[in-house]
C-alpha cells in the first residue's frame, strides 16, 4: 500500500502568512494527488486534483505543486476562512490512501 | 448544483449489521463512480470504498474489506455501505462522495455525512 505523511501535523500562523504543507509518498505517483480542505461540521471539499489543477471557485491564493514523492500546497496570504485542516491524498492505486492531516489554526 | 444526503447512521452494538445510504442529485448519477470516506472522533479522513458507475468494480479499503459492501441503485439515484461485523474502530462520521466517470479516486463532491456508533 502508498503511505502519505504529510508535515507540519499542525501549523500556527496568521492572516496574510503564506503557509506550505508538504505531503510524501512511500512510492513515486506521478501527479496523482488531490488536496482537500476540511471544516469541521461541513463537507470536505477538493481543491486541487492532479497534484495542481484547481477544482471549481478556489481562490488564486491557493496553489499545489510537486511530482513523483513530494508535493505541496501553499496558501500565499492567509484568510480567516482558511483555518481548517488539509489532507493530502493519492489517486494512483488502491488503496485510494489520505496523508493524516495539517490543521492549520490561528496563532 | 450536486447535492449528496446521506442517511442511516445509528448507534448499533458491535458485531452487528448496518446499512447506511445516500441520495444522489443535480447530476447523471448513473455516469459517475461513487465513494465512501470516514472520519473517526478526533482523526483524519480515511478512504472506505468506491464504485464504478455501472457496479462492474469496487474497491474497499483494507480494514473494511470482506466486510462492507457499496452498492448502487442507478433508477433511484442512490449509494449505499452494507457494514457487517462492525467494530468499535468503525465509529464516525460518514461521507458519500462523487468520483469522476471514472474511478479516478478524487472526490469532488461531498455530502455532509451521516455518523455510526459502535458501542
Amino acid at each position: 500500500d502508498i503511505q502519505m505523511t504529510q508535515s507540519p501535523y499542525y501549523l500556527s500562523a496568521s492572516i496574510g502568512d503564506r503557509v506550505t504543507i508538504t505531503c510524501r509518498a512511500s512510492q513515486t505517483i506521478d501527479k496523482y494527488v488531490n488536496w482537500y480542505q476540511h471544516t469541521p461540521g461541513k463537507a470536505p471539499r477538493l481543491l486541487i486534483y492532479a497534484a495542481s489543477n484547481f477544482q471549481g471557485v478556489v481562490p488564486s491564493r491557493f496553489s499545489g505543486n510537486g511530482s513523483g514523492t513530494e508535493f505541496t500546497l501553499s496558501i500565499s496570504s492567509l484568510q480567516p476562512e482558511d483555518f481548517a485542516s488539509y489532507y493530502c491524498q493519492q489517486s494512483y492505486d488502491t488503496p485510494f490512501t489520505f496523508g493524516p492531516g495539517t490543521k492549520v489554526d490561528l496563532k | 448544483e450536486v447535492q449528496l444526503v446521506e442517511s442511516g447512521g445509528v448507534l448499533v452494538k458491535p458485531g452487528g449489521t448496518l446499512t447506511i445510504s445516500c441520495a444522489a442529485s443535480g447530476f447523471t448519477f448513473s455516469t459517475y463512480a461513487m465513494a465512501w470516506v470516514r472520519q473517526a472522533p478526533g482523526k483524519g479522513l480515511e478512504w472506505v470504498s468506491v464504485i464504478s458507475s455501472s457496479s462492474g468494480t469496487t474497491h474497499y479499503a483494507d480494514s473494511v474489506k470482506g466486510r462492507f459492501t457499496t452498492s448502487r441503485d442507478n433508477s433511484r439515484n442512490v449509494v449505499s455501505l452494507r457494514m457487517a461485523s462492525l467494530r468499535p474502530e468503525d465509529t464516525g462520521v460518514y461521507y458519500c462522495a462523487r468520483d469522476s466517470d471514472v474511478v479516478a479516486a478524487t472526490f469532488y463532491d461531498w455530502g455532509q455525512g451521516t455518523l455510526v456508533t459502535v458501542s
